[in-house]
Protein backbone atom coordinates (compact mmCIF):
# COMPACT_ATOMS: atom_id res chain seq x y z
CA UNK A 1 0.00 0.00 0.00
CA UNK A 2 1.12 3.63 -0.06
CA UNK A 3 1.65 4.03 3.64
CA UNK A 4 1.06 2.51 6.74
CA UNK A 5 -2.06 1.58 7.63
CA UNK A 6 -3.36 1.03 11.13
CA UNK A 7 -7.37 -0.07 12.54
CA UNK A 8 -9.44 0.88 13.99
CA UNK A 9 -8.57 4.42 14.15
CA UNK A 10 -10.27 4.42 17.96
CA UNK A 11 -11.25 1.82 19.85
CA UNK A 12 -13.28 2.40 23.62
CA UNK A 13 -12.70 -0.61 25.84
CA UNK A 14 -14.22 -1.59 29.04
CA UNK A 15 -11.82 -2.28 32.01
CA UNK A 16 -10.65 -5.84 31.58
CA UNK A 17 -11.47 -6.23 27.97
CA UNK A 18 -9.00 -7.66 25.61
CA UNK A 19 -8.17 -5.83 22.36
CA UNK A 20 -6.41 -6.36 19.58
CA UNK A 21 -4.67 -3.12 17.04
CA UNK A 22 -3.85 -4.08 13.47
CA UNK A 23 -0.99 -2.94 11.58
CA UNK A 24 -0.50 -3.36 8.01
CA UNK A 25 3.42 -2.34 7.35
CA UNK A 26 4.64 -0.34 3.66
CA UNK A 27 4.76 -3.52 1.21
CA UNK A 28 8.17 -4.57 1.38
CA UNK A 29 9.49 -3.17 4.56
CA UNK A 30 11.20 -5.48 6.40
CA UNK A 31 11.05 -4.09 9.95
CA UNK A 32 7.95 -2.85 12.27
CA UNK A 33 7.93 -1.39 15.18
CA UNK A 34 5.21 -0.89 18.05
CA UNK A 35 5.15 3.01 19.78
CA UNK A 36 2.82 3.79 22.86
CA UNK A 37 2.12 7.76 22.60
CA UNK A 38 0.66 8.88 25.77
CA UNK A 39 -1.31 12.02 26.24
CA UNK A 40 1.14 15.26 25.56
CA UNK A 41 4.31 12.69 25.61
CA UNK A 42 6.49 11.46 22.65
CA UNK A 43 5.69 8.06 21.46
CA UNK A 44 7.49 4.88 23.92
CA UNK A 45 9.34 1.83 22.03
CA UNK A 46 7.15 -1.35 22.62
CA UNK A 47 8.83 -3.76 20.13
CA UNK A 48 10.60 -4.75 17.03
CA UNK A 49 10.00 -7.39 14.70
CA UNK A 50 12.11 -7.86 11.29
CA UNK A 51 9.82 -10.27 9.11
CA UNK A 52 8.28 -12.39 11.22
CA UNK A 53 10.86 -12.39 14.02
CA UNK A 54 10.21 -10.61 17.16
CA UNK A 55 13.72 -9.18 18.22
CA UNK A 56 13.13 -6.59 20.82
CA UNK A 57 10.07 -6.79 22.94
CA UNK A 58 12.09 -4.61 25.95
CA UNK A 59 9.52 -1.76 25.92
CA UNK A 60 6.23 -3.96 26.91
CA UNK A 61 4.83 -2.75 29.67
CA UNK A 62 3.58 -5.89 31.50
CA UNK A 63 2.97 -9.23 30.24
CA UNK A 64 -1.06 -8.50 29.30
CA UNK A 65 0.70 -6.90 25.83
CA UNK A 66 1.92 -9.46 23.43
CA UNK A 67 2.36 -8.99 19.76
CA UNK A 68 2.97 -11.13 16.68
CA UNK A 69 3.50 -10.90 12.82
CA UNK A 70 3.47 -14.69 12.05
CA UNK A 71 4.08 -13.79 8.01
CA UNK A 72 6.21 -11.01 7.89
CA UNK A 73 3.94 -8.54 6.93
CA UNK A 74 0.38 -7.60 8.96
CA UNK A 75 1.38 -7.00 12.80
CA UNK A 76 -1.26 -7.50 15.71
CA UNK A 77 -0.58 -5.58 19.23
CA UNK A 78 -2.79 -7.19 21.64
CA UNK A 79 -3.78 -6.02 24.75
CA UNK A 80 -5.35 -8.09 27.50
CA UNK A 81 -7.50 -7.36 30.58
CA UNK A 82 -6.68 -3.71 29.65
CA UNK A 83 -6.86 -1.09 32.42
CA UNK A 84 -6.83 2.35 32.39
CA UNK A 85 -3.45 3.31 32.06
CA UNK A 86 -3.34 1.17 28.70
CA UNK A 87 -5.26 4.56 27.26
CA UNK A 88 -3.30 5.87 24.62
CA UNK A 89 -2.49 6.17 20.88
CA UNK A 90 -0.68 3.30 19.84
CA UNK A 91 1.70 3.87 17.08
CA UNK A 92 2.97 1.30 14.18
CA UNK A 93 5.85 2.20 11.84
CA UNK A 94 8.03 0.06 9.31
CA UNK A 95 11.39 0.91 7.23
CA UNK A 96 12.62 -1.21 4.77
CA UNK A 97 15.23 -2.60 7.06
CA UNK A 98 15.79 -1.85 10.84
CA UNK A 99 18.99 0.27 11.61
CA UNK A 100 19.70 3.57 9.87
CA UNK A 101 16.53 3.61 8.24
CA UNK A 102 13.83 6.20 8.16
CA UNK A 103 10.95 4.84 9.69
CA UNK A 104 7.24 5.79 8.52
CA UNK A 105 4.70 5.53 10.72
CA UNK A 106 0.70 5.15 10.62
CA UNK A 107 -1.89 7.31 11.77
CA UNK A 108 -2.48 5.32 15.21
CA UNK A 109 -4.77 3.80 17.29
CA UNK A 110 -6.24 5.79 19.85
CA UNK A 111 -7.48 3.33 22.66
CA UNK A 112 -9.74 4.56 25.85
CA UNK A 113 -10.36 2.14 28.48
CA UNK A 114 -13.05 3.16 30.31
CA UNK B 1 19.77 5.72 30.88
CA UNK B 2 19.34 7.41 27.03
CA UNK B 3 17.16 10.40 26.85
CA UNK B 4 15.89 13.13 24.40
CA UNK B 5 15.00 16.80 25.47
CA UNK B 6 12.97 19.13 23.06
CA UNK B 7 12.41 22.83 24.06
CA UNK B 8 10.80 24.51 24.09
CA UNK B 9 7.55 21.99 24.76
CA UNK B 10 4.69 24.95 22.91
CA UNK B 11 5.46 27.95 21.04
CA UNK B 12 2.98 30.37 19.75
CA UNK B 13 4.03 32.79 16.91
CA UNK B 14 2.34 34.56 14.33
CA UNK B 15 2.21 33.99 10.14
CA UNK B 16 6.08 34.92 9.05
CA UNK B 17 7.78 34.22 12.39
CA UNK B 18 11.25 32.05 12.49
CA UNK B 19 10.92 29.55 15.08
CA UNK B 20 13.90 27.60 16.05
CA UNK B 21 12.81 24.00 17.91
CA UNK B 22 15.61 23.11 19.66
CA UNK B 23 16.26 18.76 20.27
CA UNK B 24 19.60 17.60 23.32
CA UNK B 25 20.39 14.34 24.18
CA UNK B 26 21.94 11.84 26.13
CA UNK B 27 22.29 8.15 24.19
CA UNK B 28 24.81 5.69 24.06
CA UNK B 29 26.99 5.05 20.23
CA UNK B 30 24.75 7.47 18.50
CA UNK B 31 23.30 6.38 15.30
CA UNK B 32 21.19 9.12 13.88
CA UNK B 33 18.52 11.93 14.76
CA UNK B 34 15.49 12.45 12.75
CA UNK B 35 12.72 14.99 13.15
CA UNK B 36 9.10 13.97 12.44
CA UNK B 37 6.24 16.67 12.12
CA UNK B 38 2.74 15.06 13.65
CA UNK B 39 -0.56 16.78 13.08
CA UNK B 40 -3.52 14.78 13.90
CA UNK B 41 -2.72 11.81 11.81
CA UNK B 42 0.42 9.83 10.95
CA UNK B 43 3.82 11.27 12.13
CA UNK B 44 5.43 12.64 8.66
CA UNK B 45 8.90 12.36 8.33
CA UNK B 46 11.19 15.68 8.09
CA UNK B 47 14.75 14.68 8.50
CA UNK B 48 17.57 12.51 9.16
CA UNK B 49 20.79 13.77 10.29
CA UNK B 50 23.57 11.38 11.14
CA UNK B 51 26.84 14.09 10.68
CA UNK B 52 27.34 17.18 12.37
CA UNK B 53 27.69 20.25 10.57
CA UNK B 54 25.44 19.51 7.18
CA UNK B 55 22.80 21.46 7.13
CA UNK B 56 19.54 19.77 5.53
CA UNK B 57 16.71 21.94 4.09
CA UNK B 58 13.21 21.57 2.81
CA UNK B 59 11.39 24.36 1.36
CA UNK B 60 11.38 26.48 4.96
CA UNK B 61 12.39 24.06 7.03
CA UNK B 62 15.97 23.01 8.03
CA UNK B 63 17.78 21.83 10.42
CA UNK B 64 21.73 20.87 11.73
CA UNK B 65 23.37 18.08 14.16
CA UNK B 66 26.09 19.09 16.41
CA UNK B 67 27.26 15.69 17.45
CA UNK B 68 29.79 17.27 19.81
CA UNK B 69 27.69 19.35 21.69
CA UNK B 70 24.88 16.52 21.60
CA UNK B 71 21.83 18.65 20.56
CA UNK B 72 20.02 19.64 17.06
CA UNK B 73 17.83 22.39 15.58
CA UNK B 74 15.01 22.70 13.30
CA UNK B 75 14.06 26.47 11.74
CA UNK B 76 11.36 26.84 9.96
CA UNK B 77 11.49 30.26 8.26
CA UNK B 78 8.01 32.54 7.12
CA UNK B 79 5.68 30.38 9.21
CA UNK B 80 1.92 29.44 8.15
CA UNK B 81 -0.76 28.49 10.20
CA UNK B 82 -0.02 24.84 8.05
CA UNK B 83 2.98 24.73 9.88
CA UNK B 84 0.64 24.32 13.52
CA UNK B 85 2.04 21.16 15.06
CA UNK B 86 4.33 18.67 17.10
CA UNK B 87 7.61 18.56 16.06
CA UNK B 88 9.10 14.97 17.35
CA UNK B 89 13.00 15.10 17.84
CA UNK B 90 14.21 11.20 17.79
CA UNK B 91 17.36 9.77 18.74
CA UNK B 92 18.51 6.01 17.07
CA UNK B 93 21.44 4.68 19.43
CA UNK B 94 23.30 1.82 17.83
CA UNK B 95 21.79 -1.16 18.61
CA UNK B 96 20.26 -4.08 16.77
CA UNK B 97 16.66 -3.15 16.75
CA UNK B 98 16.81 0.48 15.43
CA UNK B 99 14.44 1.93 17.94
CA UNK B 100 14.00 5.59 18.44
CA UNK B 101 14.01 7.39 21.62
CA UNK B 102 11.63 10.23 21.06
CA UNK B 103 11.44 13.41 23.00
CA UNK B 104 8.30 15.15 24.31
CA UNK B 105 7.36 16.86 21.59
CA UNK B 106 7.59 21.11 21.00
CA UNK B 107 3.68 22.17 19.85
CA UNK B 108 3.94 24.94 17.87
CA UNK B 109 0.84 27.35 16.99
CA UNK B 110 0.83 29.56 14.90
CA UNK B 111 -1.35 32.34 14.42
CA UNK B 112 -3.03 34.04 11.25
Amino acid sequence: GAGVSQSPRYKVAKRGQDVALRCDPISGHVSLFWYQQALGQGPEFLTYFQNEAQLDKSGLPSDRFFAERPEGSVSTLKIQRTQQEDSAVYLCASSFQGPKNIQYFGAGTRLSVL
Amino acid sequence: EDKVVQSPLSLVVHEGDTVTLNCSYEVTNFRSLLWYKQEKKAPTFLFMLTSSGIEKKSGRLSSILDKKELFSILNITATQTGDSAIYLCAVEAASNTGKLIFGQGTTLQVKP
